[in-house]
C-alpha cells in the first residue's frame, strides 16, 4: 500500500513556482522522502530526496516539515517541459523493502 | 551503455502467444527492476534482481510471468499465453546497488499490445 497521499492533479503557469504537496503521516524515523517524475511516454526520472533537512539541487527544492509528516516539492520556475506526473515515495534507505512503490502521483500541467 | 535499453519498444501480439521482453541495464549496475504500467495507471512492481538472483518475485501477477537475468547483466521478462489484460508498458530500471533508491535509472519501456 502506498504510504503517501498526493493531489491527483495541479496546474501552474509557466515561469511561476510549482509547489507539489505530499502527505506521509505514517513515515518512520529511518525513512526518506523521494521524488520522481514521469514525462509522457518516458520512464520515471529521479528528482530529489531528503530525510529531515530541506534539500536543493539543480532540478528542485524539497521542503520537509519539522514533524516530517508532509513535504513539498518546489519547481522554482516551471517550464512547459516540467509537465509530468510527480511521484512522492517514502522508503527506508537501508534494510527496508528494496523496491520503490509508486502511488498514483500528481499530474502537473504547466500552462503557457 | 549510457542508459537502460529495452527492446522491442513496441510489440503487438495475438492473444495466447508467448512474448519475451529484453532489458539491458547500465553497465556495472547490480540491481535490476521490472515494473508495468497499464494505461492511465501508476507503476506496478513486478520483480527485482540482485545480480542473477531474484529475492522478490512477489509482484509477478501469475505463473504465466517469469523473468531471468544472466551474467549479472541482461534480463528477459517472459509472458506465456498472453491475455488482453497483459497489455501495458513494461518498464525496466537498474541501480548501482540494491537499495539505492535515488539511483534508479529507467528505460523507455516496451509497449505491449495483446489483440
Amino acid at each position: 500500500d502506498a504510504k503517501t497521499t498526493q493531489p491527483p492533479s495541479m496546474d501552474c503557469a509557466e515561469g511561476r513556482a510549482a509547489n507539489l504537496p505530499c502527505n506521509h503521516s505514517t513515515i518512520s524515523g529511518n525513512e526518506y522522502v523521494y521524488w520522481y517524475r514521469q514525462i509522457h511516454s518516458q520512464g520515471p526520472q529521479y528528482i530529489i530526496h531528503g530525510l529531515k533537512n530541506n534539500e536543493t539541487n539543480e532540478m528542485a527544492s524539497l521542503i520537509i516539515t519539522e514533524d516530517r509528516k508532509s513535504s513539498t516539492l518546489i519547481l522554482p520556475h516551471a517550464t512547459l517541459r516540467d509537465t509530468a506526473v510527480y511521484y512522492c515515495i517514502v522508503r527506508a534507505a537501508q534494510g527496508g523493502s528494496e523496491k520503490l512503490v509508486f502511488g498514483k502521483g500528481t499530474k502537473l500541467t504547466v500552462n503557457p | 551503455g549510457a542508459g537502460v535499453s529495452q527492446s522491442p519498444s513496441n510489440k503487438v501480439t495475438e492473444k495466447g502467444k508467448d512474448v519475451e521482453l529484453r532489458c539491458d541495464p547500465i553497465s556495472g549496475h547490480t540491481a535490476l527492476y521490472w515494473y508495468r504500467q497499464s494505461l492511465g495507471q501508476g507503476l506496478e512492481f513486478l520483480i527485482y534482481f540482485q545480480g542473477n538472483s531474484a529475492p522478490d518475485k512477489s509482484g509477478l501477477p501469475s505463473d504465466r510471468f517469469s523473468a531471468e537475468r544472466t551474467g549479472g547483466s541482461v534480463s528477459t521478462l517472459t509472458i506465456q499465453r498472453t491475455q488482453q489484460e497483459d497489455s501495458a508498458v513494461y518498464l525496466c530500471a537498474s541501480s548501482l546497488r540494491m537499495g539505492d533508491a535515488y539511483g534508479y535509472t529507467f528505460g523507455s519501456g516496451t509497449r505491449l499490445t495483446v489483440v
